[in-house]
């Protein structure tokens, strides 16, 4: 079984400029996260998706990021602008179920310049 | 509300002596209980899981965890280090309401010396 796919691994961009992270989960898993980990701490919940709606949001910057999950498959985290202290890895995950397991994928290193 | 303290950010041991990985919660409800382990530029795999059931669970890799409610406590232990063991650990606490939220401690990393 694939485990969860995030692409791109690396990302550098300066300052104000926009970038976006795609999340493929595992096949059948209907919910989905993202987590920010900065540097030297535990990753930190940003939005849950159920299928196709939002779960949880409560802990996104939403002036400047936004996710979708427009078909309830794959997702996509934008950040619009970036700033210095977005600097981080952004970690997608799924389960099955609200009650199960999660699944991380490698996540994407983010430096902002 | 829920939390999970970490309270080593470094641990050193030389391998084959045992490994101590402390952590401690704090959960408003009945908790799930998990250690992860993150290598270097890899995703975030699961070691172990407690959910009610047996107090004390194994896991990969020969840890094993105790879950012990009088203490808020679920130390991460394994008999003998290995170098393949060196990497950061994380503590988490998902609260059993409707969101599965989990809560990450803020990490341990193990150092394996030969």
């Amino acid at each position: 079984e694939a485990g969860v796919a995030q692409s791109p691994r690396y990302k550098i961009i300066e300052k104000r400029q926009s970038v976006a992270f795609w999340c493929n989960p595992i096949s059948g898993h209907a919910t989905l996260y993202w987590y920010q980990q900065i540097l030297g701490q535990g990753p930190k919940l940003l939005i849950q998706f159920q299928n196709n709606g939002v779960v949880d949001d409560s802990q996104l910057p939403k002036d400047r990021f936004s996710a979708e999950r427009l078909k309830g498959v794959d997702s996509t985290l934008k950040i619009q602008p970036a700033k210095l202290e977005d600097s981080a890895v952004y970690l997608c995950a799924s389960t099955k179920g609200g009650g199960d397991t999660q699944y991380f994928g490698p996540g994407t290193r983010l430096t902002v310049l | 509300a829920q939390s999970v303290t970490q309270l080593d950010s470094h641990v050193s041991v030389s391998e084959g002596t045992p490994v101590l990985l402390r952590c401690n919660y704090s959960s408003s409800y009945s908790p799930s209980l998990f250690w992860y382990v993150q290598h270097p530029n890899k995703g975030l795999q699961l070691l172990l899981k407690y959910t009610s059931a047996a107090t004390l669970v194994k896991g990969i890799n020969g840890f094993e965890a105790e879950f012990k409610k009088s203490e808020t406590s679920f130390h991460l232990t394994k008999p003998s280090a290995h170098m393949s063991d060196a990497a950061e650990y994380f503590c988490v606490v998902r609260g059993n309401n409707a969101g599965n939220m989990l809560t990450f401690g803020g990490g341990t990393r193990l150092m394996v010396k030969p």
